[in-house]
């Protein structure tokens, strides 16, 4: 079956650090792109960033909101992908979810999602 | 680009046709996908590239047009129906956005 699960959210203070993983199975996770949004309690669903295969490089794009502060990484041996966030605002508190970005560009497998609450 | 969804709450009956309304700032060719969620779920894939049925989605979920006008159709509402729905540009990929969603609730 494929499946991508979220985990390493929590609460965290402004200012601090967090990094998420999206552990992946039942598909060969190095040929894909991965991206990651996210959902603020009560709103719609944001674009965050993603990363492209190796591949294609292995490159990363961000969302201007998330640019400079957040970064993703993968690790093709352990099917993970990485959110590492810095300087966390109350801003981005969100639930986040990763996705597997099929071969034509849109978002055919979703994790269930991690929840990150910013505050003091 | 900027999606907008109508209309953003939508009560219906089981059985009842449906249509969503999605439309995009600019022309998005047929990049457009559907989202179905449910509360404390994550987004399921409907419908890519506009029209196409993402494999395992019940026949009653169609999609169609192109450029910057779209629709999401269910054919004869059924009770697991009921969540909201979100259109997705993907022709800027990765920089996607989606509408604000439309929620689908019993009359």
């Amino acid at each position: 079956e494929v499946q991508l699960v979220e985990s390493g959210g929590g609460l965290v203070q402004p200012g601090r650090s967090l990094r998420l993983s999206c552990t992946a199975s039942g598909f060969t996770f190095g040929d894909y792109a991965m991206s990651w949004f996210r959902q603020a309690p009560g709103k719609g669903l944001e674009w965050v960033g993603f990363i492209r295969s190796k591949t294609y490089g292995g490159t990363t794009q961000y969302a201007a909101s998330v640019k400079g502060r957040f970064t993703i990484s993968r690790d093709d041996s352990k099917s993970i992908a990485y959110l590492q966030m810095s300087s966390l605002k109350t801003e981005d508190t969100a639930v986040y979810f990763c996705t597997r970005d099929s071969y034509y560009y849109y978002m055919d497998v979703w994790g269930k999602g991690t929840t990150v609450t910013v505050s003091s | 680009i900027q999606m907008t969804q109508s209309p953003s709450t939508l009560s219906a009956s089981i059985g009842d046709r449906v249509t969503i309304t999605c439309r995009a700032s600019q022309s998005i060719s047929s990049w457009l996908a559907w989202y179905q969620q449910k509360p404390g779920k994550a987004p399921k894939l409907l419908i890519y590239k506009a029209s196409s049925l993402e494999s395992g989605v019940p026949s009653r979920f169609s999609g169609s047009g192109s450029g910057t006008e779209f629709t999401l159709t269910i054919s004869s509402l059924q009770p697991d129906d009921f969540a909201t729905y979100y259109c997705q540009q993907y022709s800027s990929y990765p920089f996607s956005t989606f509408g604000p969603g439309t929620n689908v609730d019993i009359k």
